[in-house]
């Protein structure tokens, strides 16, 4: 299957300091990746669908200028956790559909962010 | 109104032995599809199974299977010869508007907790 890969898988910082975390669709081109967040025991939430070329859509209750979203290329797009605080510590996922066609959404294997 | 409902949060299951795990969505989108997720304790979502709102059979992709049934909007997996390895969180989702063009967010249920034991 395709493969996505995310970077860094763990990241500990302090608070006040902002954290990018990069997610790569290695062989297909993504024009579209998805964010998501998990706490710990519960369910993915989507955060926002990263768009290339244009700007980012966040869900409901997702602070645009907290979560810095930029789809920079066809194969990458980055997430920046800006002035980073202890509630931001969740386990973050990308996903990237390969194609329209393509009833699988392949998933980037996590990031770990810990805010001290 | 909850579009994805797993109401078991823990299934223990005999090594060998088969295990439903139960989902139910809400739509009124008459095209969607329908996904189980197996999420080990490394955290990394792996992709089972998925059905479209549309296909006629069930799918089945090796030891799983799912059992699609439209009218009652339920979509419960089958774990055939349950495994040691198969002890994860599994989560059901559902993407909406297929038809609509472009790519479509997916909605995942709050999972189940599988352990099997030996």
């Amino acid at each position: 299957g395709a493969v996505v890969s995310q970077h860094p898988s763990r990241v500990i910082c302090k608070s006040g300091t902002s954290v990018k975390i990069e997610c790569r669709s290695l062989d297909f081109q993504a024009t579209t990746m998805f964010w998501y967040r998990q706490f710990p025991k519960k369910s993915l939430m989507l955060m926002a669908t990263s768009n290339e070329g244009s700007k980012a859509t966040y869900e409901q209750g997702v602070e645009k200028d907290k979560f810095l979203i930029n789809h920079a290329s066809l194969t990458l797009s980055t997430l920046t956790v800006t002035s980073a605080h202890p509630e931001d510590s969740s386990f973050y996922i990308c996903s990237a559909p390969r194609g329209f066609a393509d009833n699988e959404q392949f998933f980037g294997p996590g990031t770990r962010l810990t805010v001290l | 109104a909850q579009k994805i409902t797993q109401t078991q949060p823990g299934m223990f299951v005999q090594e060998k032995e088969a295990v439903t795990l139960d989902c139910t969505y809400d739509t009124s989108d008459p095209s969607y599809g329908l996904f189980w997720y197996k999420q080990p304790s490394s955290g990394e979502m792996i992709f089972l199974i998925y059905q479209g709102s549309y296909d006629q059979q069930n799918a089945t992709e090796g030891r799983y299977s799912l059992n699609f049934q439209k009218a009652r909007k339920s979509a419960n997996l089958v774990i055939s010869a349950s495994q040691l390895g198969d002890s994860a969180m599994y989560f059901c989702a559902m993407r909406e508007g297929m038809n609509s063009g472009g790519y479509q967010k997916v909605t995942f249920g709050i999972g189940t907790k599988l352990q099997v034991i030996p």
